[in-house]
């Protein structure tokens, strides 16, 4: 079975710095994909950017990057220039792409931006 | 992107009651939908999945007669908390995804209802 390792549960940044949220997984699949959540606290889950296992090239979505290591099973998120909107809890999340839509989360990181 | 609604946003009921709480798809045919519970400060867990038209599959641990599914549309899915507990209080969130939902059967997310059982 896939797992999904997040191994702050808190971070905090300064408004405008830069912060990087970590992700490990686990998986025998060599095709799958990978998720960062945003859950603020309304509870609403906002897909903030998605990773292909297949594609080298990282993601990235405005301020918000990955740093995708396929071999070391490292799927991070880079949120530069923070703002104040951005201070959430972050989910990770993998995602088989050979068996069923089903997502696994990890325990997720609490982001706090200090103004 | 694809809009999923629940209804209600919160329910308080009696211990011994059933609650249903409704999932759906505004803008597009969700052929399977997925129902997850959430406590307090912790992550998202998968309770089951279904397919429209045919029974939920739940995760380990999670009872089926309990915790009753409903998918019989392609829009609709129903949870239905039977002889609810104080312990089955949480926020209950829902997700469907189908082949039009997004890029590769993306999963679209409710905003959850908080159940709180007395």
């Amino acid at each position: 079975a896939q797992t999904v390792t997040q191994s702050q549960p808190e971070m905090s940044v300064q408004e405008a710095e830069t912060v990087t949220l970590s992700c490990t997984y686990d998986t025998s699949e060599s095709d799958y994909y990978l998720f960062w959540y945003k859950q603020p606290p309304s509870r609403q889950m906002i897909l903030v950017i998605r990773q292909e296992a297949y594609k080298q090239q990282n993601a990235t979505e405005n301020r918000f990057s990955v740093n995708f290591q396929k071999a070391a099973k490292s799927f991070s998120l880079k949120i530069s220039d923070s703002q104040l909107g951005d201070a959430a809890m972050y989910f990770c999340a993998y995602r088989s792409g050979s068996s069923g839509d089903k997502l696994t989360f990890g325990t997720g990181t609490r982001l706090a931006v200090r103004p | 992107g694809a809009v999923v609604s629940q209804h209600p946003s919160w329910v308080i009921c009696k211990s011994g009651t059933s609650v249903k709480i409704e999932c759906r798809s505004l803008d597009f045919q969700a052929t399977t939908m997925f129902w997850y519970r959430q406590f307090p400060k912790q992550s998202l867990m998968l309770m089951a999945t279904s397919n429209e038209g045919s029974k939920a599959t739940y995760e380990q641990g999670v009872e089926k007669d309990k915790f009753l599914i409903n998918h019989a549309s392609l829009t609709l899915s129903t949870l239905t908390v039977t002889s609810a507990h104080p312990e089955d209080s949480s926020f209950y969130i829902c997700s469907a995804s189908g082949p039009t939902s997004g890029l590769n059967n993306e999963q679209f997310f409710g905003p959850g209802t908080r159940l709180t059982v007395l």
